[in-house]
């Protein structure tokens, strides 16, 4: 596609369930990174690819969050037992490599947990 | 002390002023340094980035580093509401991966 997606766009969630969050980067991208924005935050890094492997994974809050990316291509971010303070807009971004200077991002995912 | 902090605003200047951003950031190793402009309820989209101290200049916009001092900033000239949004800073740091640190932004209201 022309640009980085994500779906769903939007997700209400009650408390204790699980959910995935997908992104589809840009066709040719090798690094794809995910970020979350709480309200009036900055931008949160999460974890980031590199082709299929995650070689940094510091940014994942809790053994809750997972995230896989397969064929080099899409990647779902899974939370498991999702709580309150889940809610946030999860983005993902991709670039051509990690020296790559920019990161184009998708419209992002906002969650909302009940 | 945050990895990379701005004033979070609001700044406000009037249409056709100079709009100054202004961030610190604490790891002395970064390497490049990024200025995102979002829009309430839209995604980051990159403006420009800096890695050499000095100037970087895009159209109406200039980007200035000063690695001695670790603050970054960003001039918008001629300012218009259109420019209206919350900027982020972003700091890539000393490790190879990539990430990015994010200040929280600084939203700029340029009033007609």
């Amino acid at each position: 596609g022309a640009g980085v997606s994500q779906s769903p766009s939007n997700k209400v969630t009650e408390k204790g369930k699980d959910v995935e969050l997908r992104c589809d980067p840009i066709s040719g991208h090798t690094a794809l990174y995910w970020y979350r924005q709480s309200l009036g935050q900055g931008l949160e890094f999460l974890i980031y690819f590199q082709g299929n492997s995650a070689p940094d994974k510091s940014g994942l809050p809790s053994d809750r969050f997972s995230a896989e990316r397969t064929g080099g291509s899409v990647s779902t971010l899974t939370i498991q037992r999702t709580q309150q303070e889940d809610s946030a807009v999860y983005l993902c971004a991709s670039s051509l490599g990690t020296s790559s200077e920019t990161q184009y991002f998708g419209p992002g995912t906002r969650l909302l947990v009940l | 002390q945050k990895e990379v902090e701005q004033n979070s605003g609001p700044l406000s200047v009037p249409e056709g002023a100079i709009a100054s951003l202004n961030c610190t950031y604490s790891d002395r190793g970064s390497q490049s340094f990024f200025w995102y402009r979002q829009y309430s309820g839209k995604s980051p989209e990159l403006i420009m980035f800096i890695y050499s101290n000095g100037d970087k200049e895009d159209g109406r916009f200039t980007a200035q580093l000063n690695k001695a001092s670790q603050y970054v900033s960003l001039l918008i000239r001629d300012s218009q509401p259109s420019d209206s949004a919350t900027y982020l800073c972003a700091v890539r740091g000393s490790s190879n991966t990539g990430k990015l640190i994010f200040g929280q932004g600084t939203t700029l209201q340029v009033k007609p």
